[in-house]
């Protein structure tokens, strides 16, 4: 049973281009989660998806950010016209159930540099 | 919303001796309160969890304990080995997904 795949594992992208971030969740597991990791600092939520549905965007910058997770294939978190300050490491997570009732896995993370 | 503090951000100790993690949470209504260990260019893994009807929980080298009244928790890693240094996080849950987490503590074990 694979984990949690994302991909790419790196991504390097000139400021104003966009970036697509991709996650396939475990088998099974229906529940999404996407974090944001700045060197050297915790991890900070960006939304909560459920299959098509956004259930929690609260994390998501309100501008160039979007995130789906459509019925077929993995969820896609979208940055447009990138800035420098979007360089971060991007991890997601999935769930059988909600955060609160099933334990939560974590990809490798996609690594984004902006120069 | 939730805030976790998390201290030290970085501790070192000696191979075999006893490592200790603390975090606060400013949110009473959190019920769940897990651990995670990040290596190096991985994803966080948890390790161990603990929710807010039990007061501490251990599994072999590993244990937590959770404060409620104070709100604080801690991680607990006895006999500490090389294979033990890593990012450790600490995170609160509150709802159905609202986990937030602590900055991180960078655990050295030195042979």
């Amino acid at each position: 049973n694979a984990g949690v795949m994302q991909n790419p594992r790196h991504l390097v992208r000139r400021r104003g281009q966009e970036a697509r971030l991709r996650c396939s969740p475990m088998k099974g597991h229906s529940h999404v989660y996407w974090y944001r990791q700045l060197p050297e600092e915790g991890l900070k939520f960006m939304v909560y998806l459920q299959k098509e549905n956004i259930i929690d965007e609260s994390g998501m910058p309100k501008e160039r950010f979007s995130a789906e997770f459509p019925k077929e294939g993995p969820s896609i978190l979208r940055i447009q016209q990138v800035v420098r300050g979007d360089s971060a490491a991007y991890f997601c997570a999935s769930s059988l159930s909600p955060a609160n009732t099933g334990e939560l896995f974590f990809g490798e993370g996609s690594r984004l540099t902006v120069l | 919303g939730e805030n976790v503090e998390q201290h030290p951000s970085t501790l070192s100790v000696q191979e075999g001796d006893s490592a200790v993690i603390k975090c606060t949470y400013s949110d009473s209504a959190s019920n769940y309160f897990p651990w995670y260990k990040q290596e190096l260019g991985k994803g966080p893994q948890l390790i161990i969890d603990i929710r807010s009807n039990v007061g501490e929980k251990k599994d072999q080298r590993i244990a937590v304990t959770l404060n409620k009244t104070a709100k604080h928790f801690s991680l607990h890693i006895t006999e500490t080995q090389p294979e033990d240094s890593a990012v450790y996080f600490c995170a609160a849950l509150k709802g159905n997904n609202d986990m937030r987490f602590g900055a991180g503590t960078r655990l050295t074990v030195k042979p």
